[in-house]
This record gives C-alpha cells, structure tokens and sequence, in this order.
C-alpha cells in the first residue's frame, strides 16, 4: 500500500508570492495533518483535518490556511512568502483521533 | 521552557552499542508517546506508539515510558549503521481533554553508530 504521498518535492519562490502544498494521505486515513520543520528542529504543528472538519491549528499566522477535500486528500496554502517560511513542510495521515500518524517524505520550500 | 526537551547530539557510538535515547515533558496531559526514525531529506518514520505508562518492545528496539517523573526513553540494542539517523520523540494528549491529536515534538537526537 502507498505511504503519505506529497507534491511537489521541492519549491523555490519568492519573498511575497503564494505557494499550494498537496498531500495524499494513506488509503482509508481519514485524518491529515501539518507539521513546518526547520532545520535542526522537530517539526511543528500547523493544521489537523478529520473528515473534513478543521480539529486543531497550531500558532501559525493567518497566512497560513488548508483545506480537506471529499477524498480526504488536503492543500496548505501559504500567502505572502517571507523568508521564515523556508522549511520542509510535511503531510501526516491516521485513521483517527488518537491513532498513530505516518509521515510522507515532505515538500521542501526555498524561499528567496 | 519547551513543552518537550531532547539532547540534540551529536551521540556517536561504536557498531553493537545499546543505544539510550531520552526526552522529559512538562505538560501532565499528555497520554499518547511516540518516537519516530528520520533520514536526511526524508519525513519522521514511526519506530514506537505507547500509550500512557510502562514499556513496550518492538525487536532491537525499546520504549520506556515514566509518567510520574515525565521521561520517556528509547533503547536501541546491537545498533547498526543503518541506525544512523535523526531521532524525534512526540507526544499528545486525548482528543477528549480537548488538546486535539498534534503531536509535539522534541528537537531530535542525532545518531551516528560506526563500524
């Protein structure tokens, strides 16, 4: 079975643009998450979406937003690009509240 | 102070080591402790799930959990190269005290295990 699948892998913008992070989670998952990791760090809670439904957002700005779609796959959108923003930007699925999450490999985004 | 503390590293150790890995907490809510393994430019793969309390095992792998001193461990035994990686301990609490199912993690401890 296919793990946590996120596009694209890598993406450089820049200072003031807007970017669109895509996750697939895990057949049958129905809840994803976000996490932003910089460098050197754990990664960071951002969002969580069980069946649709926003369940938890993490101290991220307001440019920050995400949505769950009908087939449980979600989007992180990011407007007003700021440098800070450079980090890898990771997916997580589980089939509930209080299960184990897995991660997919993340995408990782340059900004310039 | 963070919520989850966690020696960054460097540790390195020789081929067959017994690997010790630790975090300690401040939030008493948490109730659900993981650890995860993760490969430079990969994400956090899931190495151990407890839930509250006690230890569990898993292979070449352990993990001890101590709510009352709010330390969790992971033990690594007969470590090989391929161990070599970043190791992330995380925590949450129940969705029904209402913190949600986000994990928060410690910074990471690097590993480097040699021949």
């Amino acid at each position: 079975d296919a793990g946590v699948t996120q596009s694209p892998t890598h993406l450089i913008k820049t200072r003031g643009q807007h970017v669109t992070l895509r996750c697939s989670p895990i057949s049958g998952h129905k809840s994803v998450s976000w996490y932003q990791q910089v460098l050197g760090q754990g990664p960071q809670f951002i969002f969580q979406y069980y069946e649709k439904e926003e369940r938890g957002r993490g101290n991220f700005p307001d440019r920050f937003s995400a949505r769950q779609f009908p087939n449980y796959s979600s989007e992180l959108n990011v407007n007003a690009l700021l440098l800070g923003d450079s980090a890898l930007y990771l997916c997580a699925s589980s089939s509930g509240e209080n299960q184990p999450q897995h991660f997919g490999d993340g995408t990782r985004l340059s900004i310039l | 102070q963070k919520e989850v503390e966690q020696d960054p590293g460097p540790l390195s150790v020789p081929e067959g080591a017994i690997v010790s890995l630790n975090c300690t907490y401040s939030n008493s809510a948490f109730q659900y402790f993981m650890w995860y393994r993760q490969y430079s430019r990969k994400g956090p793969e899931l190495l151990m799930y407890t839930y509250s309390s006690g230890n569990k095992e898993d292979g070449r792998f352990t993990a001890q959990v101590d709510k009352s001193s709010k330390y969790i461990s992971l033990f690594i035994r007969d470590s090989q190269p391929s161990d070599s990686a970043t190791y992330l301990c995380a925590m949450s609490s129940n969705i029904l005290t209402g913190g949600g199912n986000k994990l928060t993690f410690g910074t990471g401890t690097q590993l480097k295990v040699e021949l």
